[in-house]
């Protein structure tokens, strides 16, 4: 069973870098694509982007320029760094272990973020 | 890159089934067999229910069912039962490694 948690703040100033931290227990993090996905309150899900465990990522085109996400293999964390918030970025933030095809079999519980002075 | 269009609500009686809708385009549900759809209940993490059009993860009952035609993919739950009550959603790979998730349909059980 593989489990997933984030982390981060849950309050974020307009303007500033949103930054989480997704933890997974399982030590395999090779050959998964690892993913951000977030849900504004009330709202549907939106895919963000992924980072294959070799590094290489793919964003949501829409949020590219704001975004980052980054691995440490060595410490089995991914992490999403979303530059130049604003009350539209306020969601709860879920990380999750996805196929290439684009399916998430093991979800985190999620974290909710707010951007708010 | 629009999101998918799902009915926003879909009922039924205990015993009954239900059928979702989930309609994309051309360049995501009709051009890949890469249909998943999760269910979420209230304050929870999605939970995978169907993945590639009709493949069911281990777990996963099977009075869950998916399929496609052209650009419309669907997930029937036959049978309703009151914790199948709860939001579900579709997502399809939509090409270029991007991915598209559906509007969400609430699911009551009446």
């Amino acid at each position: 069973q593989v489990q997933l948690q984030e982390s981060g703040p849950g309050l974020v100033k307009p303007s500033e870098t949103l930054s989480l931290t997704c933890t997974v227990s399982d030590r395999s993090i090779s050959g998964y694509y690892w993913s951000w996905i977030r849900q504004p309150p009330g709202k549907g899900l939106e895919w963000i982007g992924y980072i294959y465990s070799s590094g290489s990522t793919n964003y949501k085109p829409s949020l590219k320029s704001r975004l980052t996400i980054s691995i440490d293999t060595s410490k089995n964390q991914f992490s999403l760094k979303l530059s130049s918030v604003t009350a539209a970025d306020t969601a709860v933030y879920y990380c999750a272990r996805f196929y290439w095809s684009g399916y998430g079999d093991y979800w985190g519980q999620g974290v909710l973020v707010t951007v708010s002075s | 890159q629009s999101a998918l269009t799902q009915p926003p609500s879909a009922s039924g009686s205990p015993g009954q089934s239900v059928t979702i809708s989930c309609t994309g385009t051309s360049s995501d549900v009709g051009a890949y067999n890469y249909v998943s759809w999760y269910q979420q209940h209230p304050g929870k993490a999605p939970k995978l229910m169907i993945y590639e059009v009709n493949r069911r993860p281990s777990g996963v009952p099977d009075h869950f069912s998916g399929s496609k035609s052209g650009n419309t993919a669907s997930l029937t739950v036959s049978g309703l039962q009151a914790e199948d009550e709860a939001d579900y959603y579709c997502s399809s790979y939509a090409g270029s490694n991007n991915y598209v998730f559906g509007t969400g349909t609430r699911v009551t059980v009446l």
